[in-house]
């Protein structure tokens, strides 16, 4: 059964530190990946999704990898800025002839003025 | 403006009376999918649908109903709502090309307590 794991739960940086947030899955044999933002008491944000065949995927200041042997995905955001600030989650498909999606619990960032 | 909306944001309710909240999207998306999300517990998937009249059970698909007779509309029926079931519900929806490129799209969110 796929499953997700997001490190650190929370993370505190300056403003404009160059920082990585990652995503573990459990089955490496995914259809892709998707990155969210999601801000407090809202919906979610669709930042970068990843097919299965792709290594990464950029938009902006964003930049999405995938590493499908070894279960990892990460997402890499340039020059942070106090807007940054929110909740970020990542969604793996599921493997298993469904066609489900698992979350990880996310990692709540702070990008400090 | 492309979008999915959900009604109603927020609804307080008691235990065991029938309710129904509601899924649309305007973007003539196949997929479509119902998640709660809990403290701690993250986003969770109840129920997927990958057209009209096809649905399939996520991962927590107890205590809930779908149904897909349109396109466009997704509703999430709780028959007799429990305290348990007290939490944020999101519906999202995808244009199908294939599953690798199935970016899904949300809703704003549906805040229920159940009494």
């Amino acid at each position: 059964k796929q499953e997700v794991t997001q490190i650190p739960a929370a993370l505190s940086v300056p403003e404009g530190e160059n920082l990585v947030l990652n995503c573990s899955f459990t089955d490496s044999a995914i259809y892709n990946l998707q990155w969210f933002r999601q801000d407090p008491g809202k919906g979610l944000t669709s930042l970068l999704l990843i097919q299965s065949s792709q290594r990464e995927q950029t938009s902006g200041r964003l930049n999405a990898s995938l590493d499908k042997s070894s279960g990892r995905s990460t997402l890499y955001i340039a020059a942070s800025q106090p807007g940054d600030s929110a909740t970020y989650l990542c969604a793996a498909s599921s493997s298993s002839g469904t066609y489900k999606y698992i979350f990880g619990t996310g990692t709540r960032l702070k990008v400090l003025a | 403006e492309a979008q999915v909306t959900q009604n109603p944001r927020y609804l307080i309710t008691v235990t065991g009376k029938k309710l129904t909240v509601t899924c649309s999207q305007n973007m003539n998306h196949e997929y479509m999918s119902w998640y709660r999300q809990d403290p701690g517990l993250g986003l969770r998937q109840i129920y997927y649908s990958m057209n009209v009249e096809v649905t399939d059970k996520g991962d927590v698909p107890e205590g809930y109903k779908v149904s897909r007779k349109e396109k466009r509309n997704f509703p999430l029926i709780l028959e007799s709502p429990s305290p348990n079931q007290t939490s944020l519900y999101f519906c999202a929806s995808s244009l199908w090309a294939t599953i690798k490129k199935n970016e899904q799209f949300f809703g704003p969110g549906t805040r229920l307590t159940v009494l």
